[in-house]
C-alpha cells in the first residue's frame, strides 16, 4: 500500500521561504510512470496544483506560480520537496503531497497524503 | 488557464437517490478529467479517471461520462457513505480543479 506524509514547520514568515518535505512509502520515487506532486488547499481558493517532479528532476509547475516554487527529489531517502519562495498570506493552505500518474504529460493523482497546514504570519 | 466550473455547489439528496454532478471545461479538455471525492478533513481521493475509468477499489456506484467540455458523475444510489464534496480536474493543459460539490442528505 502507498503512503505519503509530509512534513515541515507549520509557520512560516512572510518573505520567507516555505520548505516542505513529502516520505514515500510502499513505492520508489525511481519508479517510470509516475511524477511526485504538491497541491494545495485554501478555502478561498480551493484546490490549486502547485507542480510535479519526477525522479530526474524534470518538473512542471502551475504557471502562476513557476516563478517562486522549486522541486526536487532524493531518491536516496525516497522522499521529494517543495521550496515556495516569498510567500504572502495567501500562501496559508494545506499542501498535499501527490502521486501523480504521467504518461506523456502529468495526469491525475491517485494517491494523496494526510496534508500539513502551513500558516503565513508574522 | 483553463477553468472548470462545476454545478451545482451544493446538492442535497435522499439515501437511495440518483445524483449528478456536472463540470464544464472553458475549451475542449478531451477525455483528460478526473473525479475526487473529499470528506471533512481528509484528503481528496481518486474515484475515476480519463472521464470514465473507474479507479481500483471504488464503488460500481460511482460512474462517470463525457468529453471536450461538458462531464458527468453519476452516484447510482445515494449511501450516507457519499457524504462528502466532489472534484473534478482536468489535466489537458497543465492541472485545474473545478470549485467543488457538497452533497449532503
Amino acid at each position: 500500500q502507498v503512503h505519503l506524509q509530509e512534513s515541515g514547520p507549520g509557520l512560516v514568515r512572510p518573505s520567507e521561504t516555505l520548505s516542505l518535505s513529502c516520505s514515500v512509502f510502499g513505492d520508489s520515487v525511481s519508479r517510470t510512470g509516475f511524477y511526485w506532486g504538491w497541491t494545495r488547499q485554501t478555502p478561498g481558493q480551493g484546490l490549486e496544483w502547485i507542480g510535479s517532479v519526477d525522479y530526474r528532476g524534470t518538473s512542471s509547475y502551475s504557471p502562476t506560480l513557476k516563478s517562486r516554487v522549486t522541486m526536487s527529489v532524493d531518491t536516496s531517502k525516497n522522499q521529494f520537496f517543495l521550496k515556495l519562495m516569498s510567500v504572502t498570506a495567501a500562501d496559508t493552505a494545506v499542501y498535499y503531497c501527490t502521486r501523480d500518474r504521467f504518461v506523456e504529460w502529468v495526469l491525475d493523482s491517485d494517491y494523496w497524503g494526510q496534508g500539513a497546514l502551513v500558516t503565513v504570519s508574522s | 488557464d483553463i477553468r472548470m466550473t462545476q454545478s451545482p455547489s451544493t446538492l442535497s439528496a435522499s439515501v437511495g437517490d440518483r445524483v449528478t454532478i456536472t463540470c464544464r471545461a472553458s475549451q475542449t479538455i478531451s477525455s483528460w478529467l478526473a473525479w475526487y471525492q473529499q470528506k471533512p478533513g481528509k484528503a481528496p481521493k481518486l474515484l475515476i479517471y480519463d472521464a470514465s475509468t473507474l479507479e481500483s477499489g471504488v464503488p460500481p456506484r460511482f460512474s462517470g461520462s463525457g468529453s471536450g467540455t461538458e462531464f458527468i458523475l453519476t452516484i447510482a444510489s445515494l449511501q450516507p457513505d457519499d457524504i462528502a464534496t466532489y472534484y473534478c480536474q482536468q489535466y489537458n493543459n497543465y492541472r485545474t480543479f473545478g470549485q467543488g460539490t457538497r452533497v449532503e442528505i
